[in-house]
């Protein structure tokens, strides 16, 4: 089993949509709690930030964490045709040191039509 | 917001010569900065950790002398593809970790192609 697996989809909504994006993870030493959103040929952008379990939200996005079930959630609102790019989830079970090196979801590419 | 530069973002050579990828934090200063390997369709596979002023950490399976990491200052840390091969084609992308939160913020990737 992977440390991380993230249905790679690939996702098409259609613009103003609901996008739930999940991952799943099995180290119950994971702390923290990140998504990024990559264009194509880009670098990944972080998009939220999350430590430990709950909720947070950033305009039309919101970071859900359940510890419990070693489950994140991703949620875009209203979805817009330039939010179609990859979404990655990543965690780290510390904020230093060799438990701070980030462990990847494989990706899932969003698709949001007009 | 935290800015992090990579150069080039594109470089074609001959295979057997030697590339140099440069990854700087632009407003802030990065003790740590790491080195990842990314596949068509595929996720980040971290290369290395870089620390200022000491040895990068390899990840396994990663050839340290192929791959010669230098983070000689709280800003810059580059990535040497030593004796280049057409598999060693790949993107390239670093990062540099920001704040107390030790935050990733990526650079915007390096396309490299070894003819």
């Amino acid at each position: 089993q992977k440390e991380v697996e993230q249905d790679p989809g690939p996702l098409s909504v259609p613009e103003g949509a609901i996008v739930s994006l999940n991952c799943t993870y099995s180290n119950s030493a994971f702390q923290y709690f990140m998504w990024y959103r990559q264009y194509s040929r880009k670098g990944p952008e972080l998009l939220m930030y999350t430590y430990s379990s709950g909720n947070k939200e950033d305009g039309r996005f919101t970071a859900q964490v359940d510890k419990s079930s070693k489950y994140i959630s991703l949620f875009i609102r209203d979805s817009q045709p330039s939010d179609s790019a990859t979404y990655l989830c990543a965690m780290s079970g510390a904020l230093t040191g060799a438990n701070s090196k980030l462990t990847f979801g494989k990706g899932i590419t969003l698709s949001v039509r007009p | 917001g935290a800015v992090v530069s990579q150069h080039p973002s594109w470089v074609i050579c001959k295979s057997g010569t030697s590339v140099k990828i440069e990854c700087r934090s632009l407003d802030f200063q990065a003790t740590t900065m790491f080195w990842y390997r990314q596949f068509p369709k595929q996720s980040l596979m971290l290369m290395a950790t870089s620390n200022e002023g000491s040895k990068a950490t390899y990840e396994q399976g990663v050839e340290k002398d192929k791959f010669l990491i230098n983070h000689a200052s709280l800003t810059l840390s580059t990535l040497t593809v030593t004796s280049a091969h057409p598999e060693d084609s790949s993107f390239y992308i670093c990062s540099a970790g920001q704040g107390s939160k030790n935050i990733q913020y990526f650079g915007a990737g390096t396309r490299l192609s070894v003819l």
